[in-house]
């Protein structure tokens, strides 16, 4: 069975600067996608960044990156010059490419300002 | 990309009572997935909706309780019934958009608080 884990609860982070939230999943499936994705209060799920394992490139969106290593099955997010509009839940997440997710129990993201 | 409105949006709900949320998409959608959010918690799936059979449950979740309906290819409701305060959650329709299953949308979400 697939499993995704973020083992931080809350992060924080001062505006402009560089926060990372960390997220390790196990499968053993060799065709898979990773998400992103940020829940505001308003609790909308709104998709951040998305890989394709089989990609080694690292996604990419304007101000947010991955570090995906496959081998330690770890698929972290970076978020650079971090706004206030920033602060969130955000969520890791897995599919095998069924459409069903698999997420993690999430990380509550805090920016000072 | 597809949009996707749900109703109700939010509602307070007595002991007992059933509840239908509606998920509707402005386009043919291949697959149509129901999540339930508890408090605090994130995110886990109830069922697929398949169009035209019945849902496909996952552990954990029965169709007396959480009965689902997909009459065609843009909408589905579910059901959350004889509901307990244990049901107060965010529940949150998602689909896949066009052929391929990771391009993955969803609905605002509905929140529901049992009294």
């Amino acid at each position: 069975a697939q499993t995704v884990t973020q083992s931080q609860p809350e992060m924080s982070v001062q505006e402009a600067e560089t926060v990372t939230l960390s997220c390790t999943y196990d499968t053993s499936e060799s065709d898979y996608y990773l998400f992103w994705y940020k829940q505001p209060p308003s609790r909308q799920m709104i998709l951040v960044i998305r890989q394709e394992a089989y990609k080694q490139q690292n996604a990419t969106e304007n101000r947010f990156s991955v570090n995906f290593q496959k081998a330690a099955k770890s698929f972290s997010l970076k978020i650079s010059d971090s706004q206030l509009g920033d602060a969130a839940m955000y969520f890791c997440a897995f599919t095998s490419n069924t459409g069903k997710l698999i997420f993690g129990q999430g990380t509550t993201l805090q920016v000072k300002p | 990309s597809a949009v996707i409105s749900q109703k109700p949006s939010r509602d307070i709900c007595q002991r007992g009572t059933s509840l239908t949320i509606q998920c509707q998409v402005d386009s043919q959608v291949t697959m149509m997935f129901w999540y339930r959010q508890q408090p605090g918690q994130s995110l886990t799936l109830i069922a697929t909706a398949n169009q035209g059979s019945e849902a496909t449950y996952e552990s954990g979740f029965v169709i007396d309780k959480f009965p689902i309906s997909r009459p065609n290819l843009t909408f589905s409701t579910l059901t959350v019934s004889n509901m307990s305060p244990e049901d107060s959650s965010i529940y949150l329709c998602s689909i896949t958009y066009g052929p391929d299953l990771t391009t993955i949308y969803f609905g605002e979400g509905s929140w529901l608080t049992v009294v």
